[in-house]
């Protein structure tokens, strides 16, 4: 049980250009997700938390007019990045919990993009 | 300031060695969790620990929670190259309010098992 899946797995874009990545919840009801970003060799880095129904709560320093998150139902979460640059190019993996137990998160296998 | 400190950060030995991992920190801790995350996939739960002085096993993995909750620790018997991997301590953040529902991480300890 508790499985999250992230789509695409893998993702090229030219700079400029916008990326959405899709985190779902396959066997339970999310009502929290959260996304982040993760640098090689390095710990996870919370870019933000979203409640299903609710605007996305970003973290200090990250700009929520250039990582859109929707959550629009308690088994679905998009993060779209948009007008990709370079330094945009990361890991990013999102995680869900549960209303029974809200510190228990499960992660999705990730998304590696990278912006040419 | 980093709320989880995790030492060693880099830790290389050989198949059968024991080793242990460390996740202290200067707050208590209502409860802490161990994450293993391999190269290019999600961090996969392996445990929380709730209450201070618990142990608990798997497998060849044991994990303790510190008397006062501040710490944490992850101990190995035996290690064989697929224990290879990130390993990340969380836990919520103290004082609750605004962090509802959020872990903070430690910095990882990066284990490399040789054959």
């Amino acid at each position: 049980g508790a499985v999250v899946s992230q789509h695409p797995s893998w993702v090229i874009c030219k700079s400029g250009t916008s990326v959405k990545i899709e985190c779902r919840s396959l066997d339970f009801q999310a009502t929290t997700m959260f996304w982040y970003r993760q640098f090689p060799k390095q710990s996870l880095m919370l870019m933000a938390t979203s409640n299903e129904g609710s605007k996305a709560t970003y973290e200090q320093g990250v700009e929520k007019d250039k990582f859109l998150i929707n959550h629009a139902s308690l088994t679905l979460s998009t993060l779209t990045v948009t007008s990709a640059h370079p330094e945009d190019s990361s890991f990013y993996i999102c995680s869900a919990s549960w209303a029974g137990n809200p510190y228990e998160q499960y992660f999705g296998p990730g998304t590696r993009l990278t912006v040419t | 300031t980093q709320l989880l400190e995790q030492s060693p950060q880099f830790l290389s030995i050989q198949e059968g060695e024991n080793l242990t991992v460390y996740c202290n920190s200067s707050s208590v801790f209502s409860s802490l969790q161990w994450y293993r995350q391999e190269p290019g996939e999600g961090p996969v739960l392996l445990v929380t620990v709730v209450t201070g002085g618990e142990v608990k096993k798997l497998k060849r993995l044991t994990f303790q929670f510190g008397d006062a909750r501040k710490d944490s620790s992850l101990h190995i018997t035996a290690a064989q190259p697929g224990d290879t991997g990130l390993y990340l301590c969380a836990g919520p953040p103290p004082g609750g309010g605004t962090s509802y529902g959020k872990l903070t991480f430690g910095q990882g300890t990066i284990l490399t098992v040789h054959p």
